[in-house]
């Protein structure tokens, strides 16, 4: 069964700094999700990807994935208290529907 | 067009009672799926059914669990004789097709205490 790994499993960092989450899955990825999670609420879908070096943005967040696919990269430029939350990677199942097996999450806190 | 809907928010149960979650999945969506999110843990795929159908429930535990997706209404996790262990968040989601191309919609989820 495929496994997701991510890390770091949280982080604190500065409002306006730079941060990076990475997520490595235990074999080649079919599909990549980005999720964020706000504390005691449901999941923000963020971003897909699904070939080998694709990369895409949206507002501050790049998400990357590698060529071999079996890595991405989450990155969050000048972060701000709004991003504050659980970060979460999934894989999509390649059965052709969205069944997707989650990381276990990276909990993101950004100090004002 | 309001998102997917789950309620109730939180449910509480003694030990050996049932519970029933319902999701409303959003409008034109007729693909739902369920997943359990235990106290530091990872958020774990349970069932995907179809209108009428279950397509793969290779994540619900042997017992006590059945979910459905009746023609008319919403979508029912139902758990039988619930045990502390069952005390987690479940969360529903729903999409339009089979495909992932725009991930899923989640909603806010039921947060199950087994007391």
């Amino acid at each position: 069964s495929q496994e997701l790994e991510q890390s770091p499993q949280s982080l604190i960092v500065q409002e306006g700094k730079n941060l990076t989450i990475n997520c490595t899955s235990s074999k080649t990825l079919y599909g990549l999700y980005w999720y964020k999670q706000k504390y005691g609420e449901g999941l923000i879908f963020l971003m897909m990807l699904q070939k080998g070096g694709e990369e895409k943005s949206h507002e501050k967040i790049t998400a990357k994935l590698d060529e071999k696919k079996q890595q991405s990269s989450l990155h969050i430029t000048a972060s701000q208290p709004s991003h504050a939350g659980i970060y979460l990677c999934g894989a999509l199942n390649s059965g052709g529907y969205q069944k997707v097996t989650f990381g276990t999450g990276t909990k993101l806190q950004v100090i004002p | 067009n309001a998102g997917v809907m789950q309620n109730p928010r939180h449910l509480v149960r003694r030990r050996g009672q049932e519970a029933r979650l319902r999701c409303s999945p959003m409008k034109g969506h007729s693909h739902v799926y369920w997943y359990r999110q235990l106290p530091e843990e990872g958020l774990k795929f349970m069932v995907y059914l179809q209108k009428e159908n279950i397509i793969d429930e290779s994540g619900m535990p042997k017992e006590r669990f059945s979910a459905e997706f009746p023609k008319e209404g919403p979508s029912i996790l139902r758990i039988q004789q619930v045990v502390r262990g069952d005390s987690a968040a479940y969360f529903c989601a729903s999409s339009p097709d089979r495909g992932g191309g725009n991930g899923y919609t989640f909603g806010s989820g039921t947060r199950l205490t087994v007391v």
